[in-house]
């Protein structure tokens, strides 16, 4: 399958602050899916990715708190606006190239605020 | 809407024994997948077996194999042969659908978290 590199890995921010979270994908893929995992718990889909139009968020996500850039087949970022500390959690970006195959995930970005 | 159950919070095994990871879904859906991944303390989803719905055998993958019991609505995971490298959370996951919006998109189970004793 193909392989995701995420990045930073993990990092520690203020409160208020944003963090951009990068993925990058070695081929081209249609959509993709960005989670969060809150300490102890599963992943929740914050939202999809599409390239070349507006993500679709999950109910409980919004744009202004989590806007998502989508800006070829192999990149799209995610930002974490104006954290708190309850916005410690793991992050992943995830997709797929074909149908009926793994969803493939990036090495999670592991965030605390501070 | 899909739901995926994982009743078993924490689960103990010794080494080279076999040990059963348990999920159930939930789907109105007649195509669907079901995966299973393993997350070890580093983050990383790590992707273990698939098993589509009309696939009529269960799946394996080396140590791992998928009871798939349709009518009961499983998908429960086995490990043969533990390791202590097994120890790690794992998530049983679901996508409904072959393709359009459905692409990709897993729900997640609460995942159990897997103890090998050796």
């Amino acid at each position: 399958s193909a392989v995701i590199s995420q990045k930073p890995s993990r990092d520690i921010c203020q409160r208020g602050t944003s963090l951009t979270i990068q993925c990058q994908v070695d081929s081209q893929v249609t959509m993709m899916f960005w989670y969060r995992q809150q300490p102890g718990q599963s992943l929740t889909l914050i939202a999809t990715a599409n390239q070349g139009s507006e993500a679709t968020y999950e109910s409980g996500f919004v744009i202004d708190k989590f806007p998502i850039s989508r800006p070829n087949l192999t990149f799209s970022t995610l930002t974490v606006s104006n954290m708190s500390p309850e916005d410690s959690s793991i992050y992943l970006c995830s997709s797929r190239t074909q149908i009926n195959t793994e969803a493939f995930f990036g090495q999670g970005t592991r965030l605390t605020v501070v | 809407a899909q739901k995926i159950t994982q009743t078993q919070p924490g689960m103990f095994v010794q080494e080279k024994e076999a040990v059963t990871l348990d999920c159930t879904y939930d789907t109105s859906d007649q195509s669907y997948g079901l995966f299973w991944y393993k997350q070890p303390s580093s983050g990383e989803m790590i992707f273990l077996i698939y098993q589509g719905s009309y696939d009529e055998q269960n799946a394996t993958e080396g140590r791992y194999s998928l009871n798939f019991q349709k009518a009961r609505k499983s998908a429960n995971l086995v490990i043969s042969a533990s390791q202590l490298g097994d120890s790690a959370m794992y998530f049983c996951a679901m996508r409904v659908g072959a393709g359009g919006t459905s692409y990709g998109k897993l729900t997640f189970g609460q995942g159990t978290i897997l103890t090998v004793h050796p």
